[in-house]
């Protein structure tokens, strides 16, 4: 079956400007997540879902953060004032129920911030 | 101080040489160990899911064990498309919601 789907696959925007990051999960999947892979950094988690609602956003990492969900299925991040040190890839996961129950991942963004 | 530590951070191997990956981890309350392997300029693919001391999984060459202050991903005599970056997460109670804990990896070369 499908896996889970992100786009766009590469995005270069200029530092101020906003952007919108897309993910479509595995169907079936209830539980959505988000996390950011910078160089050097690792795997960080941002935020998740279950159903349409993001229990905790503190792990988003300002106020230019935010997320959303509709309709239990599709997702979006968006980056309100990008900033160079926004530049890394954004990786969504989906997995059938909240945790732990496995994650499976999308093929992420890369964004890089001019 | 890190949560999950993986050693080493590289690994370069000949072709059939067995070796075993170390991830290391502080948290308490550990609800699963997640190993991953990262293709470069792809999503993790998901490997296995450990949930207590003592468990063991096995898929083709990789088998994975667990402890309660480590887990070791071993690679029995590994082929140059084993080669890729290996992801280690955890989840544990008082964690980020539900949200995994990663290590850095191990960056795998595997030399034919």
């Amino acid at each position: 079956g499908a896996g889970v789907s992100q786009s766009p696959s590469n995005k270069v925007t200029e530092k101020g400007k906003d952007v919108e990051l897309r993910c479509d999960p595995i169907s079936g999947h209830t539980a959505l997540y988000w996390y950011r892979q910078s160089l050097g950094q690792g795997l960080e988690f941002l935020i998740y879902f279950q159903g349409n609602s993001a229990p905790d956003k503190s792990g988003l990492p300002s106020d230019r953060f935010s997320a959303e969900r509709t309709g239990g299925s599709v997702s979006t991040l968006t980056i309100q004032r990008t900033q160079q040190e926004d530049s890394a890839v954004y990786l969504c996961a989906s997995s059938l129920e909240l945790s732990p129950r496995t994650q499976y991942f999308g093929p992420g963004t890369r964004l890089t911030v001019l | 101080e890190d949560q999950v530590t993986q050693s080493p951070e590289a690994l370069r191997l000949q072709e059939g040489e067995s070796s075993s990956l170390n991830c290391s981890y502080t948290v308490s309350g550990l609800r699963g160990l997640f190993w991953y392997r990262q293709d470069p300029g792809k999503g993790p693919e998901f490997l296995f899911t450990l949930y207590s001391a003592g468990e063991e999984k096995e898929k083709e060459r990789l088998k994975a064990t667990l402890t309660k202050k480590e887990s070791f991903l071993h690679i029995t005599a590994p082929k140059p498309e084993d080669s890729a970056t290996y992801l280690c997460a955890v989840l544990y109670s008082g964690g980020g919601a539900d949200g995994l804990t990663f290590g850095k990896g191990t960056h795998l070369i595997i030399q034919p």
